[in-house]
């Protein structure tokens, strides 16, 4: 099946910082959401974003389809930002429906 | 504005009890999913159903079962329940045409743990 690998695995920011989050996957995809899982576990939709750009607020993704990579950008961090972002990847030849998740991506956010 | 409602929150099993897990949506979504979480891991599929009356398997269904008696509901049932699935059940929903075309909301989770 296809394969999500999110990078990096682990990081800690100040407040006020900005980052980028990397999510790259093996096979053409149909469907790309990230998603936010806060420290009480709840998993909030991010983005739906197969293609192109979006900004939200201090979020932005931008997924180039055809290099088969996404990234998310988080600007100006807050602690609220705190958590666990995934990369999901959806694509018809799976075989079964549903997305497939990355691993995740730890971020911390200090005062 | 209720979304995707997982009842329960938690849950202690015994190894070899049952249980089942409730999923209500009341966004008249046509597709549901079970996925689990492991610590270090991200969300596997379990079982999914593309409408009332259809299930099929995910990634991951051995020792699951699954039922879509109506639209709004989706279980998930532990027959014989086993330490290895200990883990935190999440349900989702999507529109139709299935979530390679659709956003996924979830519900807040369920933690089971068997001991």
């Amino acid at each position: 099946g296809i394969q999500v690998e999110q990078s990096p695995p682990d990081l800690i920011l100040q407040e006020g910082a900005n980052s980028t989050l990397r999510c790259n996957f093996s096979d053409s995809v149909n469907n790309l959401q990230w998603f936010h899982q806060n420290p009480w576990g709840q998993l909030i939709n991010l983005f739906y974003i197969p293609s192109g750009t979006k900004q939200n607020g201090r979020l932005s993704a931008t997924t180039v389809a055809t290099e088969r990579y996404s990234l998310l950008y988080i600007s100006s961090s807050q602690t609220t930002d705190s958590g666990v972002y995934f990369c999901a990847v959806g694509y018809s030849g799976g075989g079964a429906d549903g997305l497939t998740f990355g691993k995740g991506t730890h971020l911390i956010i200090q005062p | 504005n209720a979304g995707v409602t997982q009842t329960p929150k938690f849950r202690v099993l015994k190894t070899g009890q049952s249980m089942t897990l409730l999923c209500a949506q009341d966004m008249n979504h046509e597709y549901m999913y079970w996925y689990r979480q492991d610590p270090g891991m991200g969300l596997r599929l379990i079982h999914y159903s593309v409408g009332e009356g259809t299930t099929a398997k995910g990634e991951v269904p051995d020792g699951y079962n699954v039922s879509r008696l109506k639209k709004q509901n989706f279980l998930l049932g532990l027959e014989s329940a086993a330490p290895s699935q200990t883990s935190v059940y999440f349900c989702a929903s999507s529109y139709g045409q299935g979530a390679a075309n659709e956003k996924l909301f979830f519900g807040s989770g369920t933690q089971l743990s068997v001991l």
